[in-house]
């Protein structure tokens, strides 16, 4: 069965400009999380969605945004970036239960000039 | 509030020494509690879960409700242990969703 499958793998943007990354579950996975992965601050959780609906959100400001389409696929969006937004933008999937693993992707490497 | 703490940030062991990666977490109920893990290069991963009680790669974690804890042990690290150690909470009620620690960085020295 086909992991999560995050793309693109790398992305250079400078500031002021938007980006769109996109992640594709496992199939049967109905929940996606996204997460912000930086060696100083770890894993930082963005949003999770779950059946199109945005369930939870981390302290992130308004910039970042996402959905999630019928077949689960999800996106998200950073508008106005900036320096600091360099990062490895993880996305997970996972069965909507407690208790079950979150399979991850590979990541989405941003770097902002 | 829900919240999963791992105070050390880097965690740096000799071959062969014994590692414990701590972890802390809050949460008003009974949270499913997991190690996840990063080797370089690699993709993160499932280590283990508390519920399984089960050691992986020589890996074992304990759950504490007294302490809200749920610390990572192995007995003698080795150098292909050298990663980066994530615990996560997952919720058992109310909104799902996964809270994961900050994180250690485990260096294992020859």
């Amino acid at each position: 069965k086909a992991g999560v499958t995050q793309t693109p793998r790398y992305l250079i943007k400078t500031r002021g400009q938007q980006v769109t990354l996109s992640c594709s579950p496992i199939s049967g996975h109905r929940s996606v999380s996204w997460y912000q992965q930086t060696p100083g601050q770890g894993l930082q959780f963005l949003f999770e969605y779950f059946s199109e609906t945005q369930r939870n959100k981390g302290n992130f400001p308004g910039r970042f945004s996402g959905r999630q389409f019928s077949n689960s696929r999800s996106e998200m969006n950073v508008s106005t970036l900036e320096l600091g937004d360099s990062a490895l933008y993880l996305c997970a999937s996972s069965f909507n239960q407690a208790g079950t693993e979150a399979f991850f992707g590979q990541g989405t490497r941003l770097t902002v000039v | 509030a829900q919240r999963v703490t791992q105070p050390e940030k880097l965690l740096s062991v000799f071959k062969g020494a014994p590692v414990e990666l701590k972890c802390n977490y809050s949460y008003s109920g009974s949270p499913e509690l997991f190690w996840y893990v990063q080797y370089s290069r690699q993709r993160l991963q499932l280590l283990l879960r508390h519920i399984s009680r089960e050691s992986i790669k020589g890996f074992t974690a304990d759950l504490n409700k007294g302490e809200t804890s749920f610390h990572l042990k192995k007995p003698f690290a080795q150098e292909e242990d050298s990663a980066m150690y994530y615990c996560a909470l997952s919720a058992t009620s109310g909104t799902y969703k996964y809270i994961f620690g900050t994180g250690t960085r485990l260096k294992v020295l020859a």
